[in-house]
């Protein structure tokens, strides 16, 4: 079994539908990330929590909105999809109780989005 | 504006040579970098990374070389396997100033090893 695990794998939803995104790991990880990934621009960093009750906004966090269940557990909120949200999602983990810095994340197969 | 920089797109190499990626970044606060390899249909896998404080990190076919004057950096695969195709992922962090260590990536270069 993977170590993160992201579902669903693939989604089609509808303008202004709300969808949830969920990660989660089995890695005993306490930091967890969202990223999306478009054509051309890398991956850009959505939100990120390093515990439970620290959740952080990323460099496009606008129309997401996420919750950190529990450790192992972070899901990501559309609230109302919209096309320009149509991307290729990632959950990452990463230990943060190693040296600060040393920051290699370990990455969740992607949840292919579209919204029509 | 873009703090680590993949200006190649994509690269092309025949099968046994050598394959070369390569990476700029703005922010003198970077002090660690990491190459990450990705499939089509799966997520980014850590490949190989070096800190600040050296300047080549080697581990089997691959090796990272940081020039911190040039503030560039590149990875050498040798010899290039047809295995090796996928796109590579530059990726730079900060210990300090404000980022809390996340880590920052390039737009990605994608490799073709032509057998």
């Amino acid at each position: 079994d993977a170590d993160v695990t992201q579902t669903p794998r693939n989604r089609i939803t509808k303008t202004g539908k709300r969808i949830m995104l969920e990660c989660s790991q089995t890695k005993g990880h306490d930091r967890m990330y969202w990223y999306r990934q478009d054509p051309g621009l890398g991956l850009r960093l959505i939100y990120y929590s390093f515990d439970v009750k620290d959740i952080n906004k990323g460099e496009i966090s606008d129309g997401y909105s996420v919750s950190r269940q529990a450790q192992a557990k972070f899901s990501l909120s559309l609230e109302s999809a919209i096309p320009n949200q149509t991307a290729l999602y990632f959950c990452a983990t990463s230990d943060g109780r190693g040296s600060a810095g040393r920051n290699i994340q370990y990455f969740g197969a992607g949840t292919r989005l579209s919204v029509l | 504006d873009q703090q680590v920089k993949q200006n190649s797109p994509s690269l092309s190499v025949q099968e046994g040579r050598i394959s070369i990626l390569n990476c700029d970044y703005t922010n003198s606060m970077f002090d660690y970098f990491l190459w990450y390899k990705k499939y089509p249909a799966e997520g980014p896998t850590f490949l190989i990374s070096i800190s600040s404080i050296k300047d080549k990190n080697e581990d089997g076919r691959f090796t990272v070389f940081l020039n911190k004057s040039a503030k560039h950096l590149s990875l050498h695969i040798v010899p290039s396997q047809p295995g090796d195709s996928a796109v590579y992922f530059c990726a730079a962090s900060a210990r300090y100033g404000g980022s809390q260590g996340n880590l920052i990536f390039g737009k990605g270069t994608k490799l073709s090893v032509k057998p």
